[in-house]
């Protein structure tokens, strides 16, 4: 399966945007890109995914890089209720069982 | 409002005991799925089922069963077989097809032992 690689933490300021990294060199070309993120004491949230090109929703937006080797996913505005772990996961299209693999994440540290 | 009901919130596990963990989702998702967390740590998936009355181990499955008798409702038995059951428990759901759908989360039931 192909793994994603993500910084342990990182800090933000509140009301500047983020640019949460993830590398997945390994991914295939039908691997389904998602972000979900986890608050403290809650079950994790999903966020956004992708396949190939840049998405928006609401929550916030994803970077796929034109090799699909690595995407960021930008919080446009911090605020203190986004301080959370965010997860990147690969999900292939042929994945049938819908299972996500859950990697250690990036704690996201937002200071007032 | 449509979503996943954990319960109970906490729980509390003696010696040799099975406790059994409540899943309920009304959002007509077709497959369901147990996860373990262990503190600091990232999501590892137990069991799931992805239709009535048929379920697959997960990545850890020894020490916990399952049934799935109704659409709506995936129950989790930690038995007493499991010697490390104190974490934290995650039941999600999801519409059944490709990878790129998403899975929906409930608030999780924590479970220590007594």
């Amino acid at each position: 399966d192909a793994k994603t690689t993500q910084p342990n933490s990182m800090e933000s300021n509140e009301e500047e945007p983020v640019h949460l990294p993830c590398n997945h060199s390994t991914i295939s070309g039908t691997d389904y890109i998602h972000w979900y993120r986890q608050l403290p004491s809650q079950g994790p949230e999903y966020v956004i995914h992708g396949l190939t090109s840049n998405v928006n929703n609401r929550m916030a937006s994803l970077a796929i890089a034109e090799d699909r080797k690595s995407s960021t996913l930008i919080l446009h505005r911090a605020t203190l209720r986004d301080a959370a772990v965010y997860y990147c996961i690969l999900s292939p299209l042929n994945n049938a069982g819908n299972m996500l693999t859950f990697g250690g994440g990036t704690r996201l540290m937002v200071k007032p | 409002d449509g979503g996943i009901t954990q319960s109970p919130k906490y729980l509390f596990r003696k010696e040799g005991q099975n406790v059994t963990l409540s899943c309920e989702q009304n959002l007509n998702h077709d497959a369901m799925y147990w996860y373990r967390q262990d503190p600091g740590q990232g999501l590892r998936l137990i069991y799931y089922s992805q239709i009535v009355n048929d379920f697959q181990k997960g990545d850890i499955a020894e020490g916990y069963s399952v049934s799935r008798e109704k659409k709506e409702s995936f129950p989790l038995t930690v038995t007493s077989a499991q010697k490390n059951p104190t974490a934290f428990y995650l039941c999600a759901s999801t519409v059944q097809g490709t990878g790129g759908q998403p899975q929906h989360f409930g608030d999780g039931t924590r479970l220590s032992i007594l």
